[in-house]
């Protein structure tokens, strides 16, 4: 059974980087056919995508953060990372790992999500 | 890009059918996936590629997708279907997820 698990630092200071780990048990993160994935949450906010990274090592990141967002991996420890520059009180909310998946067309789903970590952007 | 547009709320009675729609342009091309998000815990997939369900997921979650908008439907409702819902696309000109903004559903 595939589980993903986000650990980090809980609370975080203005104008600082955060930076996020996702441990994936059960797949290894080099296998194909994956997109590995950050999604965050404001609280009472929607779902909003940041970016994602292919097994090739490929990223993509959402245009609104592109400036401030990175995801890397480590095959050694099969995990994934998310760093995040320069973050204030609007990067406060939960962060999700999550796993992307295809089926019958290349049309990309989150069928795998970890159970999330609060940040708190806050001096 | 490509945007979904969801309705903030739907209220429906235990037993009846709820509709949850979600609205984008010709979104019939595109697959449609729903994501369940009870408070407090993570999203899961309920509905994939307009209709298809994971294992686990009970039959009386179903899904539609026509023209301009799909459709999550729940069957014989229950209070533990109280949650939001998402749905999502992949936006194939940007080789991105698009989620649409969330509808909460509420068992009266």
């Amino acid at each position: 059974q595939v589980r993903l698990q986000e650990s980090g630092p809980g609370l975080v200071k203005p104008s600082q980087t955060l930076t996020l780990t996702c441990s994936v048990s059960g797949a290894s993160v080099t296998s194909g056919g994956y997109y590995w994935s950050w999604v965050r949450q404001a609280a009472g906010q929607g779902l909003e995508w940041m970016g994602h990274l292919y097994t090739s090592g490929t990223t993509d990141y959402n245009p609104s953060l592109m400036s401030r967002v990175s995801i890397s991996v480590d095959a050694s420890r099969n995990q994934f990372s998310l760093m995040l520059t320069s973050v204030s009180v609007a990067d406060t909310g939960m962060y999700y790992c999550a796993r992307q998946t295809y089926r019958r067309t290349v049309e990309w789903y989150f069928d795998l999500w970890g159970r999330g970590t609060l940040v708190t952007v806050s001096s | 890009s490509y945007v979904l547009t969801q309705a903030p709320s739907v209220a429906v009675a235990p037993g009846k059918t709820a509709r949850i729609p979600c609205g984008g342009d010709n979104i019939e091309r595109k697959s449609v996936q729903w994501y369940q998000q009870r408070p407090g815990q993570a999203p899961v997939v309920v509905i994939y590629y307009d209709s298809d369900r994971p294992s686990g997921i009970p039959e009386r979650f179903s899904g539609s997708n026509s023209g301009n908008s799909a459709t999550l439907i729940i069957s014989r409702v229950e209070a533990g279907d109280e949650a939001d819902y998402y749905c999502q696309v992949w936006d194939a000109s940007q080789d991105r997820p698009v989620f649409g903004g969330g509808t909460k559903l509420t068992v009266l």
